[in-house]
């Protein structure tokens, strides 16, 4: 089954401290994940892809084959990362994104 | 404008009426998506069109009604709707080729059925 899964629900850590969203995905071809942002009152974006192995806003996330996961990490947290995050994962053939459930980021001051 | 939009992004409508949502992509995508986005669910796919060719219904009741008519536009026809159909309705696009498979998205059309 072709499923992305985000454990936590919500999540909410404090000014400073370090943050991980988790994703973990369930995908029998070659995965292609990306982190979608959606802060409040603004439409879904693009927060990163894990082809680009980049870094954006300070969050990285790296693919992990052998745990099947894609967890988005931050080492400071700021306050404007309060957030909706969601995982998605492509899915060849269909060629549309499977996304998560999501999970409310809450940067405490 | 740049970007896909949407319109209207504000509608009310009862359940007897028929209205349609639009969407435009002036990114020179080929596929384009709708997605319902509530609080009980947060994103769900309802339609995929590849190169104006719908290739996903993603079990959405007859009441939704899409129509592509060119790669940049497309419509969810709205009729005899429910209360619990209101929710935010999310169009999206994408390049729709190889090595390129983000999405965008539009604002959204938040939708009220009395």
């Amino acid at each position: 089954a072709q499923r992305v899964t985000q454990p936590e629900k919500l999540l909410s850590v404090f000014k400073g401290a370090p943050v991980e969203l988790k994703c973990n995905y369930s995908y029998s071809g070659s995965p292609e994940l990306f982190w979608y942002v959606q802060y409040s009152r603004q439409r879904l974006q693009l927060l990163l892809r894990h082809i680009s192995r980049e870094s954006i806003k300070g969050f990285t996330a790296d693919l992990n084959k052998g745990e099947t996961s894609f967890h988005l990490k931050k080492p400071f947290a700021q306050e404007e990362d309060s957030a909706m995050y969601y995982c998605a994962l492509f899915i060849q053939g269909a060629q549309k994104l499977v996304f998560g459930q999501g999970t409310r980021l809450t940067i405490n001051p | 404008e740049t970007g896909v939009t949407q319109t209207p992004r504000h509608l009310v409508m009862g359940m007897t009426n028929k209205k349609s949502l639009k969407c435009e992509q002036h990114l020179g995508h080929n596929a384009m998506y709708w997605y319902k986005q509530s609080a009980k669910k947060p994103l769900e796919l309802m339609f995929v069109y590849n190169f104006k060719e719908q290739t996903e219904n993603n079990s959405v009741p007859s009441r939704f009604s899409p129509e592509c008519p060119n790669s940049s536009h497309l419509f969810l026809h709205l009729h005899t709707l429910q209360p619990e159909d209101s929710a935010l309705y999310l169009c999206a696009s994408s390049p729709g080729l190889a090595g390129a498979h983000e999405q965008f998205f539009g604002p959204g059309t938040r939708l009220t059925v009395l």
